[in-house]
């Protein structure tokens, strides 16, 4: 397995729809993850973290984790043309403080 | 609040040259990471500092790079003898870290380096 691995390939949503990604980690005891947005050609920019079990909402964005299976997924609720980007999910892995990223998941929305 | 800035933003090399490139910290962020990504993948971690010490090095990191942090403030990452594998976006990131409470990562915006 994949130290964080984001599966999907490019997502299509139209406009308004909710847009769904998913991200799997090997680190069970891993206790913080991410979620970072990236337009082409620019730099990772952080748009939610979770810690706990659950759902966490922000604006549009809801990231909801489980840890027992080591899922942590991102929603992107009314989804916007200006939410088409690559979306990173990164986690601390086995104690460490360096992230690890997956290789991102590809967002288009369409008008 | 300025965020993380880095210089150069943008750099083109020819093969076997050394760059330069430097990163300025969020102000009174103690940890600084260097991250590297190139084209369809995420970044990939390289070294960081928390304060002036280099607390851990990529193993997959060639011996042609260097990295540091003098006064615990900016950092400097080098590359000798580039090579055209070295051709990526080069990321730093800050954050203020405390014990027992997560490392919130946040980053520059890169520095692409093109070796020819």
């Amino acid at each position: 397995q994949k130290e964080v691995e984001q599966n999907s390939g490019p997502l299509s949503v139209p406009e308004g729809a909710i847009a769904s990604l998913n991200c799997t980690y090997s680190d069970r005891g891993s206790q913080s993850f991410f979620w970072y947005r990236q337009y082409s050609g620019k730099s990772p920019e952080l748009i939610m973290s979770i810690y706990s079990n659950g759902d966490k909402e922000d604006g549009r964005f809801t990231a909801q984790l489980n840890k027992a299976s080591q899922y942590v997924s991102l929603l992107i609720r009314d989804s916007q043309p200006s939410d088409s980007a690559t979306y990173l999910c990164a986690v601390p892995l086995y104690g460490n403080n360096r992230l690890a990223f997956g290789k991102g998941n590809q967002v288009v929305v369409i008008p | 609040d300025t965020g993380v800035s880095q210089d150069p933003r943008h750099k083109i090399t020819k093969r076997g040259q050394n760059v330069t490139f430097r990163c300025d910290p969020i102000s009174e962020h103690n940890r600084l990471y260097w991250y590297r990504q190139t084209l369809g993948q995420g970044p990939e971690f390289l070294t960081y500092f928390q304060n002036e010490a280099q607390l851990e090095k990529s193993r997959l990191l060639s011996d042609r790079f260097s990295a540091e942090r003098p006064k615990g403030s900016f950092s400097t990452l080098e590359i000798q003898r580039t090579e055209q594998g070295d051709s990526a976006m080069y990321l730093c990131a800050s954050s203020s870290w405390t014990a027992g409470a997560a490392d919130t990562q946040y980053f520059g915006p890169g520095t692409r380096l093109t070796v020819l």
